[in-house]
């Protein structure tokens, strides 16, 4: 079946640090790819989305790029914040199939 | 509202009793779905409404979870027979046509089974 597998977490970076968190995915369809961030108290949020092939998904400094060959969607920024800690979902959606299919999450902590 | 809302926040109860679970879905959004946050399983779906359509189903984990959406509006999760492994955060998310459109999220309920 449809799935996502992310890296495992929790990831403990210091601020300005690069981050890449791992998404790879397996689908029978061409699926919409997304990056949701969940920060502390709050409910899930969009951060990204690329709906095809080679499309690249950026926000807040965040960025994914739709990598078909290796079904993957790495999310990836240059420079984290402490405000950047929070917990990243990737999750893909199949046209008609409507519901979207979560990864396991990942737990991020930016320490100053 | 500005976004999606859902009421309780948190709900406690007993195991084997029924509990109902609500969604408020941004105004004019047609589509609306049931996901479920729990520790050992992580985000699930649960079901989804699209306008007049019959609903998705699929994902619903047994016959006691049932949902509707009055109105083509608010939705009602309700859960009979509650067990301890239905302990989990429910998440309701709405979104303006349905298929690859953003899906808004709301804050979800905290279900906890004693």
């Amino acid at each position: 079946g449809d799935s996502v597998t992310q890296m495992e977490g929790p990831v403990t970076l210091s601020e300005e640090a690069f981050l890449t968190i791992n998404c790879t995915y397996t689908a029978t369809g061409y699926p919409s790819l997304f990056w949701y961030v969940q920060y502390p108290g709050e409910g899930l949020q969009l951060l990204l989305k690329a709906t095809k092939a080679d499309d690249k998904g950026s926000n807040k400094g965040f960025e994914a790029t739709y990598r078909k060959e290796t079904t993957s969607f790495h999310l990836e920024k240059g420079s984290v914040q402490v405000s950047d800690s929070a917990v990243y979902f990737c999750a893909l959606s199949l046209q008609g199939a409507q519901k979207l299919v979560f990864g396991q999450g990942t737990r991020l902590t930016i320490n100053p | 509202g500005a976004g999606v809302s859902q009421s309780p926040s948190n709900k406690v109860t007993e195991k084997g009793k029924d509990v109902e679970l609500r969604c408020d879905p941004i105004s004019g959004h047609t589509a609306l779905y049931w996901y479920r946050q729990s520790l050992g399983q992580g985000l699930e779906f649960l079901i989804y409404f699209q306008g007049n359509s019959a609903p998705d189903k699929s994902g619903l984990p047994s016959d006691r979870f049932s949902a509707e959406r009055t109105g083509g509006s608010v939705s009602t999760l309700t859960i009979q027979r509650t067990q301890q492994e239905d302990s989990a955060v429910y998440l309701c998310a709405s979104s303006l046509t349905g298929g690859w459109d953003t899906q808004y999220f709301g804050p979800g309920t905290r279900l906890t089974v004693l």
